[in-house]
């Protein structure tokens, strides 16, 4: 079974530009999710789709950061415009997500390093 | 929401099992509990997952006391290469949203 696909692997931008990551979910996944982690952290939820719904996006900051799932498959993460602070790796999980019980664990990507200068 | 409490860190040798202890007081009916393995530039990896008393894979075990305010996962015979950020998760009661903390640096010397 392929994993969950990202990219791109690393990003280096300047502050107030902007960055966009695709994700590729394992297929058949209908639950996807985008993590932000800062070094020494563990992962922060910032959106979660079901299909191509928004579930949960009360993390995301929504004044710079924007998420979409075109047709409930492929999901792409943008930051615009970026700060120093948005230094982190951004991960992409999915998993099969069961209705109403949480029975399957997520697989996630190897993620995308972002350094913001 | 249900918040989880771990060691920041942990040390153990080569051929040790190592216990790695997890609160989630506030655990909802319907949660499950599930432990990830972090290596630097990756992504974290499912390990095990259960609900009540005791699971066990190829991989590890977890122990889950009847009240479920807490759970053990325990590593048999760690080698170097177990050496990890360990985090303990436990789903909000429907299934759709985990809060990870900052997880158990786990360092295994040989």
């Amino acid at each position: 079974e392929a994993g969950v696909a990202q990219s791109p692997r690393y990003k280096i931008i300047e502050k107030r530009q902007s960055v966009a990551f695709w994700c590729n979910p394992i297929s058949g996944h209908a639950t996807l999710y985008w993590y932000q982690q800062i070094l020494g952290q563990g992962p922060k939820l910032l959106i979660q789709f079901q299909n191509n719904g928004v579930v949960d996006d009360s993390q995301l900051p929504k004044d710079r950061f924007s998420a979409e799932r075109l047709k409930g498959v492929d999901s792409t993460l943008k930051i615009q415009p970026a700060k120093l602070e948005d230094s982190a790796v951004y991960l992409c999980a999915s998993s099969l997500a069961g209705q109403g019980r949480f029975q399957y664990g997520y697989t996630f990507g190897s993620g995308t390093r972002l350094t913001v200068v | 929401l249900a918040k989880t409490t771990q060691p920041i860190s942990m040390d153990s040798y080569e051929g040790q099992e190592v216990n790695i202890t997890c609160s989630h007081n506030n655990i909802a009916t319907n949660d499950y509990i599930t432990w990830y393995q972090q290596f630097p530039s990756q992504g974290p990896r499912f390990i095990i997952q259960g609900y009540k008393t005791k699971v066990t894979n190829e991989v590890a075990s977890l122990f889950i006391p009847a009240d479920r305010k807490s759970s053990t996962l325990s590593l048999p015979r760690v080698s170097l290469s177990d050496t990890a950020v360990y985090y303990c998760l436990v789903a909000i009661t429907g299934g759709f949203k985990t809060i990870f903390g900052a997880g158990t640096r786990l360092f295994v010397k040989a």
